[in-house]
């Protein structure tokens, strides 16, 4: 069965701070995909990135970076740079066959940044 | 380009009464998930709705059941509350369900409280 393990309940920096989310999954899948949410006080989850298992190239979008590691079943998220408004509850996700395309999600991990 | 909406915004019950959320998905999209989110953890899955049929099911008893419409709006009704149904209400719309993991968008959600 797939599984998605977030380990940090709550971070907290200061504000310009580099921060990491872990997220590390389990699946019999050989091709699956994972994903990060963000989910700020308003509740709405916002997409931030899709990666499938074929792809092992790390990303950067701006201040956010993912690194992809098959190896230890890892895919983590950095923010560099910190600022107030990236305080949020972060969710990394999984899904493929083994789940019927159904999103697996962690139990997130919730980023304070403070002033 | 108008996003996931969902209404109300906040609802409070009493047990034993019956609710029902409502969601249109973003334009262009054709299926609609629904999701529960209790306070602290990550989102549940509970049923997909694709071509007014319900396509797949979570782990949820009878009590909840849905209905997506002609033009891909959907309802999730939920009957003889209990106290444990209170939590956040996501809708999610994407394309066409397939052999690959399309992206959801999530709407803001409805807040159900029960008393």
């Amino acid at each position: 069965a797939q599984k998605v393990t977030q380990a940090q309940t709550e971070i907290s920096v200061v504000e310009k701070e580099d921060v990491t989310l872990d997220c590390v999954y389990e699946t019999r899948d050989t091709t699956y995909y994972l994903f990060w949410y963000k989910q700020p006080p308003s509740g709405e989850l916002v997409f931030l990135i899709r990666r499938n298992s074929f792809d092992e190239q790390n990303e950067i979008s701006g201040r956010y970076s993912w690194n992809f590691q098959k190896s230890t079943s890892s895919f983590n998220f950095t923010i560099t740079a910190s600022q107030v408004v990236d305080s949020a509850v972060y969710f990394c996700a999984l899904t493929g066959m083994d789940s019927n395309y159904q999103l697996i999600w962690g139990a997130g991990t919730k980023l304070i940044i403070k002033p | 380009d108008a996003g996931v909406t969902q209404s109300p915004t906040h609802l409070i019950k009493t047990r034993g009464q019956q609710v029902t959320l409502r969601c249109s998905p973003k334009s262009g999209h054709d299926t609609v998930s629904w999701y529960q989110q209790a306070l602290g953890q990550g989102p549940q899955f509970i049923f997909q709705y694709y071509e007014e049929e319900e396509r797949q099911r979570g782990n949820f008893p009878d009590r909840f059941s849905g209905h997506q419409f002609p033009n891909y709006s959907s309802e999730l009704n939920v009957n003889a509350l209990l106290l444990g149904d209170s939590a956040l209400y996501l809708c999610a719309s994407s394309l066409e369900p397939g052999r690959t993991a399309n992206i959801q968008y999530f709407g803001a959600g409805t807040r159900l409280s029960v008393l």
